[in-house]
């Protein structure tokens, strides 16, 4: 079975930084890009950043551009979204999903609260 | 940036109606196009992918079709567990969502 499981979240004040992790389990790791997509509290989707399964492409969105970074390590089948100069805006739910796209499959999230 | 418009932004529907519900993109988008359905609490499941692919697992009411910059969701008997919003995605040029469509029951 597929499982994808985000931790890392939490408040965190305007400025700082936070790292988050999504362990995958129930595939290959190494075959398939991922991502992370956001969702603010009560609006919709928002697609942050992808990454290849080998890492040669990255992409992310012009609102995070220049402060979250992507990575994975395949050999503990993690991925990663390091945030840095957070923004109240950057509140939200964020999910890991599977796929290049399309997403098949998603975490449940974990949710980032950016507040003084 | 290509905007992903999704109409109507919420409907109303009865069980057993057919419901379509619309994405319109500002340029063409070659039907790369996916359909999301979140229902409420729970993360996004994938329904359709490039515009008219049912993802294994998906109710065959569930259908997708449209080129271009229109794009279709459709539903051919509503049934209550529908009950969520629908949310199509482009990656034609950069990767865009819809704002979505809130699906209720009448």
């Amino acid at each position: 079975e597929v499982q994808l499981v985000e931790s890392g979240g939490g408040l965190v004040q305007p400025g700082r930084s936070l790292k988050l992790s999504c362990v995958a389990s129930g595939f290959t790791f190494s075959n398939y890009g991922m991502n992370w997509i956001r969702q603010a509290p009560g609006k919709g989707l928002e697609w942050v950043a992808y990454i290849s399964s080998g890492s040669s492409y990255i992409y992310y969105a012009e609102t995070v551009k220049g402060r979250f970074t992507i990575s994975r390590d395949n050999a503990k089948n993690t991925l990663y979204l390091q945030m840095t100069s957070l923004r109240s805006e950057d509140t939200a739910l964020y999910y890991c999903a599977r796929g290049e796209p399309p997403f098949d499959y998603w975490g449940q999230g974990v949710m980032v609260t950016v507040s003084s | 940036d290509i905007q992903m418009t999704q109409s109507p932004p919420v409907l109303s529907a009865s069980v057993g109606d057919r419901v379509t519900l619309s994405c319109k993109a500002s340029q063409n988008i070659n039907k790369n196009l996916d359909w999301y359905q979140q229902k409420h609490g729970e993360a996004p499941k994938l329904l359709i992918y490039y515009t008219n692919n049912l993802q294994t697992g998906i109710p065959s009411r569930f259908s997708g079709s449209g080129s271009g910059t229109d794009y279709t969701l459709t539903i051919s008997s509503l049934q209550p567990e529908d009950v969520a919003t629908y949310y199509c995605y482009q990656y034609n040029s950069g990767w865009t969502f819809g704002g979505g469509t809130k699906l209720e029951l009448k």
